[in-house]
């Protein structure tokens, strides 16, 4: 599985646009990068997934360059209820099966 | 649609004792996933199910746990004897079809402190 390395904790004001880069160096060709998002006292919760390029959805979006190595999760024009983990997961389908891997995850703080 | 939902949201145990935990997924996901976070540590995957079956079982630490998932819709998580290592946030998590996407969905979490 690549390893994945991201911030420790970010800091931002509400309604900026907060990116988040992600480092993935060994990815492999048939990997996928995956974001989560996790308050406290709740479960991790799917915000995007990409392989290649750009991906958006109402949430977030996601820019993957060409060699893949490196991805940044895009959120624009953050609130205080933002504030959270985020967590950057690299992996691949393996005989049907997906498990998903977490790193340390980036500690995303939101101020007035 | 109702999420995924976890019984109970907290146990406190004591070293030596047993406890069960319940995750109900939902309706409809065959695949059904345990994960759990020690203390200061990072989520780690313990086991897949897909419908009844037990897809990978690689994450599971010891004979001490053991998860089952009767008629593929529920599935409990029992450890026997806890062991004061084993307190931490226990998630489940469900999917509904394998394919190119690692959404899955997770409950809230149930809170093992065993002292």
């Amino acid at each position: 599985l690549a390893k994945t390395t991201q911030p420790i904790s970010m800091d931002s004001y509400e309604g900026q646009e907060v990116n988040i880069t992600c480092s993935h160096n060994n990815i492999a060709t048939n990997d996928y990068i995956t974001w989560y998002q996790q308050f406290p006292s709740q479960g991790p919760r799917f915000i995007i997934q990409g392989y290649k390029t750009k991906v958006t959805n109402e949430v977030a979006s996601l820019f993957i360059p060409a060699d893949r190595k490196s991805s940044t999760l895009s959120l624009p024009r953050v609130s205080l209820s933002d504030t959270a983990v985020y967590y950057c997961l690299v992996g691949g389908m393996n005989s049907g099966y997906s498990t998903l891997t977490f790193g340390k995850g980036t500690m995303l703080l939101v101020s007035p | 649609e109702a999420g995924v939902t976890q019984f109970p949201s907290h146990s406190v145990i004591e070293k030596g004792q047993t406890v069960t935990l319940r995750c109900d997924p939902i309706s409809g996901h065959d695949n059904l996933y345990w994960y759990r976070r020690v203390m200061g540590k990072e989520i780690k995957f313990l086991l897949h199910f897909v419908k009844e079956s037990k897809q990978d079982e690689s994450g599971m630490p010891n004979n001490r746990f053991l998860a089952e998932r009767t008629g593929g819709t529920y599935s409990t998580l029992k450890v026997q004897p806890a062991e004061l290592e084993d307190s931490g946030v226990y998630f489940c998590a469900s999917s509904k079809v394998l394919g190119q996407t690692y959404e899955q969905y997770f409950g809230p979490g149930t809170r093992l402190t065993v002292t």
